[in-house]
């Protein structure tokens, strides 16, 4: 079956940077993009942008542009997305989720809290 | 940017009653990329709905999408206990992908 399983809760002081990863599987990696999403507290979801696992070619919301980049490495099945200059207002649930481009996201990981505080 | 509406922000009803939602959006949805996710309070959303009206794998046949261009419903039919969440509604026809502000489900 599909399973999507995300790295564990981070805390972080506002300038510094955090990965998140994104282990697949259940399916062909390559077939499918990764979605990222992420979601602050009370608030509803906010689409981050996603990546290619094809091709590494990637769409990012304008919004976060130049503060954030997606990879992946095939040989793992693994998803990463990278947040810098990180400010209170990244605190949130990140998640990831199979799917891009034309195509929805469809299955989801659990989710990864990362806190930004002083 | 695809600004999506929906309505209401919150649904007051009683399991077994019917559960009509609204997605409205700022210009016409490419393709009718228009996707129906469900969230209960802890957990990941969980895809419903993609292309307006085709049930994701696993989904009972008591949800249902319509609509075409800027209009878009998520229709349940008969509620369920485990129905009461909040629904999203998101365009994925053009960058940014986003997302509706969300219709809370609620019990009455």
């Amino acid at each position: 079956q599909v399973q999507l399983v995300q790295s564990g809760a981070e805390v972080k002081k506002p300038g510094a940077s955090v990965k998140v990863s994104c282990k697949a599987s259940g399916y062909g990696f390559t077939n499918y993009g990764i979605t990222w999403v992420r979601q602050a507290p009370g608030q509803g979801p906010e689409w981050m942008g996603w990546i290619s696992a094809y091709n590494g070619n990637t769409n990012y919301a304008q919004m976060l542009q130049g503060r954030v980049t997606m990879t992946t490495d095939t040989s793992a099945s693994t998803a990463y997305m990278e947040l810098r200059s990180l400010r209170s207002d990244d605190t949130a649930v990140y998640y990831c989720a199979r799917g891009g481009g034309s195509l929805m996201p469809d299955y989801w990981g659990q989710g990864t809290l990362v806190t930004v505080s002083s | 940017e695809i600004v999506l509406t929906q309505s209401p922000g919150t649904l007051s009803l009683s399991p077994g009653e019917r559960a009509t939602l609204s997605c409205r959006a700022s210009q016409s949805v490419s393709s009718n990329f228009l996707a129906w996710h469900q969230q209960k309070p802890g957990q990941a959303p969980r895809l419903l709905i993609y292309a307006a009206s085709s049930r994701a794998t696993g989904i009972p046949d008591r949800f249902s999408g319509s609509g075409s261009g800027t209009d878009f419903t998520l229709t349940i039919s008969r509620l369920e206990p485990e129905d009461f969440a909040v629904y999203y509604c998101q365009q994925y026809g053009s960058s940014p992908f986003t997302f509706g502000p969300g219709t809370k489900v609620d019990i009455k």
